[in-house]
C-alpha cells in the first residue's frame, strides 16, 4: 500500500479568502496524480489528472501544480465561495489499473 | 452528461448474509472499478475490470468477494458472506473512452451504504 499524505486534514476559511492544500506521494513509479472534489451525499467529481513534472492546470478559480521529483502537488482555490465547501481527494496512479487515495483536505468556506 | 449509476443507496444486511452491489457504467466505457470507503479512513482500491476480466486486485478483495459483467451494462460486486468489518461506503467508477486510461480521470458512482449488523 502507497503512502499519500494530504494535508491539512481540515481548513476553515472565510469568504473570499485564498486557500491551499498539499498532497504529497511517492517520487517513484509514478504515472499520474488526480485531484477530485467530494461534496457530501455526492460522488467525487474529477477536478484534475496531471501527468508531467512542472504541469500546472487550472479550472475556474482552482488550480493546481504538480512537483513529480520530489513528489507533491499543491490545489488552490483562489476566492473562496461557500459552494467550494468539500473534501478534496488526491490519488497517486501508478499504472493503468491502481489509484491510491489521500484521506482527503475537509474545507469549510464560512459565508 | 453520462453518469455512473448505483443501486440501492442504502443496503442493511445481517453478518453471514450474501449482498450484491450493483453498477451502471458510463455506456462506453471499457474500465471499471470498485472501491470503498470505512467511516473516518481513506477510499480504499478493491478491483478493476476491463475486457471481461480482473485486470487488479487488492489484499481486501479476497475469496468473499467477486465481481461480474453480466449483460454489458451492469458491474456487480459480491460480497457472499458479509463481516461487520465489510460495512463501508462502496463506489463503482469508470473509465476510458477507448484509449489507455493513463490519465482518464475516474467517474464515480453516488455509492452504496452498506451496513452488516
Amino acid at each position: 500500500i502507497l503512502n499519500v499524505e494530504q494535508s491539512p486534514q481540515s481548513l476553515h476559511v472565510q469568504e473570499g479568502d485564498s486557500t491551499n492544500f498539499t498532497c504529497s506521494f511517492p517520487s517513484s513509479n509514478f504515472y499520474a496524480l488526480h485531484w477530485y472534489r467530494w461534496e457530501t451525499a455526492k460522488s467525487p467529481e474529477a477536478l484534475f489528472v496531471m501527468t508531467l513534472n512542472g504541469d500546472e492546470k487550472k479550472k475556474g478559480r482552482i488550480s493546481a501544480t504538480l512537483n513529480t521529483k520530489e513528489g507533491y502537488s499543491y490545489l488552490y482555490i483562489k476566492g473562496s465561495q461557500p459552494e467550494d465547501s468539500a473534501t478534496y481527494l488526491c490519488a497517486f496512479q501508478t499504472g493503468a489499473n491502481n489509484l491510491f487515495f489521500g484521506t482527503g483536505t475537509r474545507l469549510t468556506v464560512i459565508p | 452528461e453520462p453518469e455512473v449509476t448505483q443501486t440501492p443507496s442504502h443496503q442493511v444486511t445481517q453478518m453471514g448474509q450474501e449482498v450484491i452491489l450493483r453498477c451502471v457504467p458510463i455506456s462506453n466505457h471499457l474500465y471499471f472499478y470498485w472501491y470503498r470507503q470505512i467511516l473516518g479512513q481513506k477510499v480504499e482500491f478493491l478491483v478493476s475490470f476491463y475486457n471481461n476480466e480482473i485486470s487488479e486486485k487488492s489484499e481486501i478483495f479476497d475469496d468473499q468477494f467477486s465481481v461480474e459483467r453480466p449483460d454489458g451494462s451492469n458491474f456487480t460486486l459480491k460480497i457472499r458472506s458479509t463481516k461487520l468489518e465489510d460495512s463501508a461506503m462502496y463506489f463503482c467508477a469508470s473509465t476510458g473512452r477507448g484509449a489507455l486510461p493513463y490519465n482518464s480521470p475516474l467517474h464515480f458512482g453516488n455509492g452504496t451504504r452498506l451496513t452488516v449488523t
